[in-house]
């Protein structure tokens, strides 16, 4: 059985370094194919796909926070890090880790954790 | 990157059925049939319930079905049920990086 469950701070201020930690079981990234990817969802907003690491540490950004953005992974640990630096207000979310793999004819998040809200605010 | 959209809401009796749509553009629902979509209990993790457009992974019950004409993809829930009430949100994939792209949600009630 897959899970997922990410944690890290609720509150963050303005410019602070976000961290957060998915931590997952039922799974390795050391497996070929497996990968895991981090979307946001900002209050009454769609969801928006941040990162993404691979079993192969092979690493992909969404190209607007790319600057902003590092993904990596303790395959020991079974946990995936994302930093977001220089945090705004408008970086408030409900962030989420999900396990994507190759799924019938195509990719797919097929696991997901239940979400974190990190607040921006000072 | 463009959200997919979805109707904010959408309401349906026990017993009756339903469909929610998700329309996107051809560089992603109407060019590939990578189209996904999740069943959300707010609090939740998302449950993965519709892949490659229409095909539903084990342990979905039937009464799910998704299908896609043109750039639309829709979503089917027959036999309404009180649990069934929640957030619904699609995803495709698209040819424009970062090559997924997901709908706004919808919610649905079970009057």
């Amino acid at each position: 059985q897959i899970t997922l469950k990410e944690s890290g701070p609720t509150l963050v201020k303005p410019t602070q370094t976000l961290t957060l930690t998915c931590s997952f079981s039922g799974f390795s990234l050391s497996t070929s194919g497996v990968g895991v990817g981090w979307i946001r969802q900002p209050p009454g907003k769609a969801l928006e796909w941040l990162a993404l690491i691979y079993w192969d540490d092979d690493k992909r950004y969404i190209s607007s926070l790319k600057n902003r953005l590092t993904i990596t992974k303790d395959t020991s640990k079974n946990q995936v890090v994302l930093t977001m630096t220089n945090m705004d207000p408008v970086d408030t979310a409900t962030y989420y880790c999900a396990h994507r793999i190759h799924y019938g004819s195509g990719s797919y998040y097929d696991y997901w954790g239940q979400g974190t809200l990190v607040t921006v605010s000072s | 990157q463009s959200a997919l959209t979805q109707p904010a809401s959408v309401s349906g009796s026990p017993g009756q059925s339903i469909t929610i749509s998700c329309t996107g553009t051809s560089s992603d629902v109407g060019g590939y049939n990578y189209v996904s979509w999740f069943q959300h209990h707010p609090g939740k993790a998302p449950k993965f319930i519709i892949y490659d457009v229409s095909n539903r992974p084990s342990g979905v019950s039937n009464r799910f079905s998704g299908s896609k004409s043109g750039n639309t993809a829709s979503l089917s829930i027959s036999g309404l049920q009180a649990e069934d009430e929640a957030d619904y949100f699609c995803s495709s994939y698209t040819s424009i990086i970062p090559h997924v792209v997901f709908g706004g949600g919808t919610k649905l009630t079970v009057l």
